[in-house]
């Protein structure tokens, strides 16, 4: 089944950029979706198609997608972005989702 | 405005039986697949299965093929995730989780989740 491997933490000063990565076999392939999940809260949806951001969610964060690699960008940090972060891609040949192994923010 | 409103808290002791619930609002249930969503104390997300309610058509995890049924009530808009018979390591927060229409293959919306916790 399909992997996706993200770096376990990144720490990152308040106002600094924050680059989360999600490995995958020709992940620039597919849509690659960004969640953020806070301690005792829902998922939230940050970014979906690679590069989109849903209604509300700030334009702070920011997505790309290519080759083997995607990559979740946090610009000016704040420390309301600590969170666990997780990448999400949909299988189309076998019509099975799978998300990235996480990667927790921490603001310095 | 999409709600996900997912049954309480449940504690069990394993090989008992167990059906949770989601029942969804603000959206024509039956047009947009609902799925299910693991996350073990202290561990990342698991994607267990996914149903699309008009048509009950199921598609699972194979991690989880066999452990688990999902199933919808069209006439109270209420997906279910259910066990036979529970065993400890399916102590988890369980969330179930709308796609997004048409070819939209992220989940916008998500329940509250439901802790279950097994234990003897």
């Amino acid at each position: 089944s399909y992997v996706l491997t993200q770096p376990p933490s990144v720490s990152v000063a308040p106002g600094q950029t924050a680059r989360i990565t999600c490995g995958g076999h020709d992940i620039g392939g597919k849509s690659v979706h960004w969640y953020q999940q806070t301690p005792g809260q829902a998922p939230v949806l940050v970014v979906h198609s690679d590069s989109d951001r849903p209604s509300g969610i700030p334009d702070r964060f920011s997505g790309s997608n290519s080759g083997n690699t995607a990559t979740l960008t946090i610009s000016r940090v704040e420390a309301g972005d600590e969170a666990d972060y997780y990448c999400q891609v949909w299988e189309s040949g076998s019509d099975h989702y799978v998300f990235g192994t996480a990667t927790k923010v921490t603001v310095l | 405005e999409v709600l996900l409103e997912q049954s309480g808290a449940e504690v069990k002791k394993p090989g008992e039986s167990l059906k949770i619930s989601c029942k969804g609002s603000g959206y024509s249930f039956n047009n947009y697949w609902i799925g299910w969503v693991r996350q073990m104390p202290g561990k990342g997300l698991e994607w267990m299965g996914i149903i699309y309610p008009d048509v009950s058509k199921t598609t699972y995890s194979p991690s989880f093929q066999g452990q688990v049924t999902i199933s919808v009530d069209k006439s109270i808009d209420t997906a279910y995730l259910q066990w036979s018979s529970l065993k400890a390591s399916d102590t988890a927060i369980y969330y179930c989780a709308r796609r997004g229409g048409g070819s939209r293959s992220y989940f916008p919306f998500w329940g509250q989740g439901t802790l279950v916790t097994v234990s003897s």
